[in-house]
Order: structure tokens, then sequence, then C-alpha cells
């Protein structure tokens, strides 16, 4: 198992709501990556943080937003919910050296449900 | 951007079998490939990555492959166990540079089942 937590493990939200979802990176790591995977699909990425700063997003609009706090720990913050919100959503942290990404590391997600 | 295309999405094969994974991508410029393996409600775990200047790699039953030229890459589990039956995804990723981020472009998946 890796270093990586998450929470809450299970979320259930009516459309219209805002959600947000933690991660506590692992030991020596200080970038988060997030990730939405779809029932039956591969993760989407989301967006990453790295120094506290947003360092790359994915396709998604502006109602997903993030943080990194000093400790490298990061918040997922979801507004306006709608149906196809409900995911699973991974975190993963990982080690930028400054010279390459090296490996990232999931920790167990949290399941969102709309209603 | 990057495409993934993972095949075969779905994978029966008998106890002691060998299994074959293929990902092919789009972008030239990926060059870091991982492969993670997800188990029904639990977190994709890495089980073996490869850099671009390494064609092959191989950790006990496990191996991956990389062709740059084709851009494609395959995992081979030998000798399967009924352990081995999940999801298995490949991923492709730009190593980060002063430009660049490292977000992984995550195949469809494959679902494995090791029979006895």
């Amino acid at each position: 198992e890796t270093g990586v937590t998450q929470s809450p493990t299970h979320l259930i939200k009516t459309r219209g709501q805002q959600v947000t979802l933690r991660c506590s990176s692992q030991s020596g790591h200080n970038t988060v990556s997030w990730y939405q995977q779809a029932l039956g699909q591969g993760p989407q990425f989301i967006f990453q943080y790295y120094r506290e700063e947003e360092n790359g997003r994915g396709n998604f609009p502006p109602r997903f937003s993030g943080l990194q706090f000093p400790n490298y720990s990061s918040e997922l913050n979801v507004n306006a919910l709608e149906l196809d919100d409900s995911a699973l959503y991974l975190c993963a942290s990982s080690l930028d050296s400054g010279g390459s990404q090296e490996t990232q590391y999931f920790g167990p997600g949290t399941r969102l449900l709309v209603l | 951007g990057e495409n993934v295309e993972q095949h075969p999405s779905t994978l029966s094969v008998q106890e002691g079998d060998s299994a074959v994974i293929k990902c092919t991508y789009s972008d030239s410029a990926s060059n870091y490939f991982p492969w993670y393996k997800q188990e029904l409600g639990k977190r994709p775990q890495l089980i073996i990555d490869i850099r671009s200047n390494v064609g092959e790699k191989k950790d006990q039953r496990i191996a991956v492959t990389l062709n740059k030229t084709a851009k494609h890459f395959s995992l081979h589990i030998t000798e399967t166990q009924p352990e081995d039956s999940a999801v298995y995804f490949c991923a492709a990723s730009i190593r980060r540079r002063a430009d660049s981020w490292g977000k992984l472009q995550f195949g469809a998946g494959t679902q494995v089942v090791v029979t006895p």
C-alpha cells in the first residue's frame, strides 16, 4: 500500500451542491495530481499541483478547482455538481525533483455519487 | 494531445498461461509508460513502468516492451495465477521539462480473468 490517503471514502450529494475532497500525499512527495474515474473507464486527468500552484489542467470546466497546502496535501473542490460528476476521484502523489517527474502513487479514492 | 488505445478490453486465460495486453500512443514526445493494476474497489497500483530510453523491462513474471518507432508498448504476464485477475491500465506521459508536466493519459483498461 502507498502512503497516499484520501477522505472521505464515500460521499452522496445532490445536483447543484458543492463538494470538497482531500488528499494527503506520501511522505517526501511534493506533487499531487487529481483524476476522475468513471465506472468502467480509465482515470481522466483533472489537474496537477506543484509547489502550491496548478501545474497543468485536463479537459475539465472551471467548476473543478483545487488547492495545495505547504505540507503538500491537496483539496479538490467541485461546484454546481452534476449527475455526470458521479465517479471515483483519485489523487496521486509523486516527487518532482526539478528534472523529471517520477512515479505517481494513487490513493484509495473518494467515491462520489450525485443524485 | 496524447491519446492512448488499449487492447483487448477483456482477456480470459487459463491459469499458467501467458497474458499480453497492447497499447498504442499518439504523441511521439511521450517518454514514460507505467502500467497499473486495479482490483475491484481498490486503488490503481503500479506494477511496472518503462522509460523511452529502454526497450524492455522485466520484474519476475511481468515484463513490458516498448517500440518507440511504432509507438506501442505491451505488458506480458507469464505463468498467470488467479490473483492476477484485475483490470490493467496502461498510461503514457511526457517527462516534465521546464514547460511541461507529468500528466498521465490512461488507456481504457483490460479486464483480465484467470481461471483455475
